[in-house]
């Protein structure tokens, strides 16, 4: 069967790694995804979005697969730095004008 | 960029207290405010969203008479959480939206720390 990233709530890498952090998203309907990294007492702060009409998106350093057949979303951030340990999360969006919807978040501790 | 501030950044209240959380778009006008709630090591939750001028929509298991929310005006949205008790401290995050069209996106406030002694 089809290999599917698991949710993983910690995710332990050593400086200039690369890190891919999964998340499953939950409405089939959703056609706009976004990932938020999350810093200890701040709000989510935007990192990288994606539409259902694409597969994948790049950004620096970061890039986003969606996997629609099986509701799948990964962050790969490439060269991890002690600066990105944060929480990340993923977020849907079901339909035009409602509210992004959070899914568990990946608590990502980068150790030099 | 777009920018959602939140005011207080955090409060300490006694129990039974009513707090109000404002949260403003600096530099843009806010169709849509949205509240979310955020337990320790949890995800953030949407409480409710709000429309300028119109009531808000709470979600699911969200008593609509503790935690009242005013959208008055395309700039500031507030969250009054009425008698508060310990079990309402949480980390309350606010968001913003320019329209309703999915390329508008969702700013987010820095957050308020609500601790209930």
């Amino acid at each position: 069967g089809e290999s599917v990233g698991l949710h993983l709530p910690t995710l332990s890498v050593q400086e200039g790694d690369n890190s891919i952090i999964n998340c499953a998203y939950s409405n089939s309907a959703s056609d706009y995804f976004i990932w938020y990294k999350q810093e200890s007492g701040k709000g989510p702060q935007f990192i990288i979005d994606i539409r259902s009409n694409m597969d994948k998106r790049q950004g620096q350093r970061v890039t986003v697969l969606l996997n629609k057949t099986v509701k799948h979303l990964s962050l790969q951030i490439a060269a991890t730095q002690p600066g990105d340990s944060a929480v990340y999360f993923c977020a849907e969006l079901f339909q035009a004008g409602t509210a992004l919807i959070f899914g568990k978040g990946t608590t990502l501790s980068v150790s030099s | 960029g777009a920018v959602v501030s939140q005011h207080p950044s955090r409060v300490i209240c006694k129990s039974g207290t009513s707090v109000k959380i404002e949260c403003r778009s600096l530099d843009f006008q806010a169709t849509t405010m949205f509240w979310y709630r955020q337990f320790p090591k949890q995800s953030l939750m949407l409480m409710a969203t709000s429309n300028e001028g119109s009531k808000a929509t709470y979600e699911q298991g969200v008593e609509k008479d503790k935690f009242l929310i005013n959208h008055a005006s395309l700039t500031l949205s507030t969250l009054t959480v009425t008698s508060a008790h310990p079990e309402d401290s949480s980390f309350y995050i606010c968001s913003a939206r320019a329209g309703t069209g999915s390329n508008q996106p969702q700013h987010f406030g820095d957050g308020t720390r609500l601790s209930i002694l």
